[in-house]
């Protein structure tokens, strides 16, 4: 079964500091990896998709890395804002199917960042 | 704009009683999903639908019911079977079965 682990729970930082959130998953056998925003009481806003085949993606100041064989993927957010303050989920599909029935999702990492 | 719309934000319930959780969508994505969300867990799926008029349990299911009548729409029913009912209701679409995902506002369902 996978299991999707993000550490640690939650990080503040201050202003203008480039961070990387970690997302860590015990299958290997992925078909994308998805990485979300969530704040207080609010949906999850999708930030980056990366397909198995693919290492990294870009939009604006956040990178999403991924790395098949050890099972880990890894956001970074350059010069971060406290506009940037939220809970960070990642999802990882399960199998070749690829299957959105069979993600799997982090418990999230709570980012602050400080002015 | 397309999206995801979820009603209502806030709910409240009695015990013994049947609520209903709406979802519209009009971004014609044809896989729509019903997750759960508990502090300190991550999102568990209730119910997932390929296709209108097909769906499918998913993790946790107990509890709940679903219809796809219509390719727009897929309303959860928490029933009075649920023991647990106090949580974070997400619905989410995709454009196909494994397409990016795209989550509604949530609704919060509270059991008095």
């Amino acid at each position: 079964k996978q299991e999707v682990t993000q550490i640690p729970a939650a990080l503040s930082v201050p202003e203008g500091e480039n961070l990387v959130l970690n997302c860590s998953f015990t299958d290997s056998a992925i078909y994308n990896l998805q990485w979300f925003r969530q704040d207080p009481g609010k949906g999850l806003t999708s930030l980056l998709l990366i397909q198995s085949s693919q290492r990294e993606q870009t939009s604006g100041r956040l990178n999403a890395s991924l790395d098949k064989s050890s099972g880990r993927s890894t956001l970074y957010i350059a010069a971060s804002q406290p506009g940037d303050s939220a809970t960070y989920l990642c999802a990882v599909s399960g199998g070749y199917t690829g299957a959105n029935s069979k993600l799997t999702f982090g418990k999230g990492i709570t980012l602050s960042v400080r002015p | 704009d397309g999206g995801i719309t979820q009603s209502p934000k806030y709910l409240f319930r009695k015990e013994g009683q049947n609520v209903t959780l709406s979802c519209e969508q009009n971004l014609n994505h044809d896989a729509m999903y019903w997750y759960r969300q508990d502090p300190g867990q991550g999102l568990r799926l209730i119910y997932y639908s390929q296709i209108v008029n097909d769906f499918q349990k998913g993790d946790i299911a107990e509890g709940y019911s679903v219809s796809r009548e219509k390719k727009e729409s897929f309303p959860l029913t928490v029933t009075s079977a649920q023991k647990n009912p106090t949580a974070f209701y997400l619905c989410a679409s995709s454009i196909d079965w494994a397409g990016e995902l795209f989550f509604g506002e949530g609704s919060r369902l509270t059991v008095l």
